[in-house]
């Protein structure tokens, strides 16, 4: 298997633009992680999934973030409108629960201007 | 609420030498624990992940330990390389049957040689 897979790697943006993140999880994983880091905060879950279904999305900063899961191969983190202070790096999970190893995509840079 | 601490933030080792990293959590009713690595701008990598029912996992010259309820890890890394110099984070797996993993902010490690 390839991993978790990101798209896109970079992304810069102007602020109020509307900006997709894309998560292809490893296959046969049912649960899947959006994360976002930054220096001051360290790593943040913002939402997780489990059979594509979203369990806990209390971490999701404000209105203007969703996420979906139409099915098990493919997930998207939506930004809309987008801020300045949106910008980190946000990266994808999957595992199979429970007591399994997470495995983490190589991210997404997020820089909004 | 879950919270996890690592210690140090910040470690500098000359090469050979044997460390080890910290890490406690608040809530010791976890699943398990996992360790990871990550390199300045990359994502992240699993070292080890340790159940909950272990006291300790071994990986080359990477060996964590467990100790649930004194809501304690420890890492140790023998003989140091500088290949080793990276940012390493503890993660706790917070006994929800989905996996969702609290993450501590990490210990940079700098090995020179």
């Amino acid at each position: 298997d390839a991993g978790v897979i990101q798209s896109p790697r970079h992304e810069v943006t102007e602020m109020g633009q509307e900006v997709t993140l894309r998560c292809k999880p490893i296959s046969g994983h049912n649960s899947l992680f959006w994360y976002r880091q930054t220096m001051m905060r360290g790593l943040e879950l913002l939402i997780y999934f489990n059979n594509n279904v979203p369990i806990d999305d209390s971490g999701m900063p404000e209105d203007r973030f969703s996420a979906k899961m139409p099915n098990a191969s493919f997930s998207t983190l939506k930004i809309q409108p987008s801020e300045p202070r949106d910008s980190a790096v946000y990266f994808c999970a999957s595992k199979t629960v429970p007591n399994t190893e997470a495995f983490f995509g190589q991210g997404t840079r997020l820089t909004v201007v | 609420k879950q919270e996890v601490t690592q210690i140090p933030a910040a470690l500098s080792v000359p090469e050979g030498e044997n460390l080890v990293l910290n890490c406690s959590f608040t809530d010791s009713a976890i699943y398990n624990l996992q360790w990871f690595r990550q390199d300045p701008g990359k994502g992240l990598t699993s070292l080890l992940l340790i159940q909950s029912s272990q006291r300790e996992q071994t990986s080359g010259r990477l060996n964590a330990s467990l100790d649930k309820s004194s809501g304690r890890s420890t890492l140790y890394i023998a003989a140091s390389q500088p290949g080793d110099s990276a940012t390493y984070l503890c993660a706790v797996d917070g006994g929800t049957s989905y996996g969702k993993l609290t993450f501590g902010q990490g210990t940079i490690l700098t090995v020179h040689p």
